[in-house]
């Protein structure tokens, strides 16, 4: 299995906290990815990097923000939390630069905003 | 811009049927396709994927998907299925000399009956 370690696993927050999910790799692969899964929509992207401190936007990218300080460390905020910011939060990595290689999976984060 | 379309958001089968999953993809440009599988409250992971080549793939647990460029689908079978196969399979689409930047399906639950 891919060495990718996402922190928390389960965290329950109020709404107006900010919240940081944590992404961890020992792969040292250069393109780190946050999803979010909701049902009826899949996987959307949003935010995504392609080398330290190089980052970009998703689909979804409003409300979150993310900084990559290390190749090895994926960091994702959400500035003030929402309920519509409840899901499940899933962190990839992949080292293709032209998409023929499959993306590695975290476990998964379940974010509760009450 | 790509994107891919599962249709069926869920499959019900009995054990030792065959299923099909069906996905399609638009894209203007050559295309790596992808299927993933994800089990309860566990992360994704790659089943079987389409470079080049022979359009045939295959997974070492039963599953094949051929990609069919005129029709752009990337359907994914098995013969016959376990009750173990009960998941969430999710279509990926990435462009060949584009962006590497996975696109996901909303994914579709098999549910495998005894």
């Amino acid at each position: 299995d891919a060495g990718i370690t996402q922190s928390p696993r389960h965290k329950v927050t109020e709404t107006g906290t900010p919240v940081t999910l944590r992404c961890h790799q020992t792969e040292n692969h250069r393109y780190m990815y946050w999803y979010r899964q909701d049902p009826g929509h899949g996987l959307r992207l949003i935010h995504y990097s392609y080398g330290v401190k190089d980052t970009d936007k998703g689909e979804v990218s409003d409300g979150y923000s993310v900084s990559r300080s290390k190749t090895e460390d994926f960091l994702l905020t959400l500035e003030s939390a929402t309920s519509s910011q409840t899901s499940v939060y899933f962190c990839a990595i992949s080292e293709s630069r032209d998409g023929s290689t499959e993306a590695f999976f975290g476990q998964g984060t379940r974010l509760t905003v009450v | 811009a790509q994107s891919v379309t599962q249709l069926d958001s869920q499959v019900p089968v009995f054990e030792e049927a065959p299923v099909e999953l069906r996905c399609n993809y638009s894209s203007s440009v050559s295309v790596y396709l992808f299927w993933y599988v994800q089990y309860p409250n566990q992360g994704l992971q790659l089943l079987l994927k389409y470079l080049s080549g022979s359009t045939l793939v295959e997974s070492i647990n039963g599953f094949e998907a051929e990609f069919n460029k005129s029709q752009t689908s990337f359907h994914l079978r098995k013969p016959s299925v376990h009750i173990s196969d009960t998941a969430e399979y999710f279509c990926a689409v990435s462009e060949g000399g584009g962006s590497y930047i996975p696109t996901f399906g909303r994914g579709t639950s098999l549910i495998v009956h005894p």
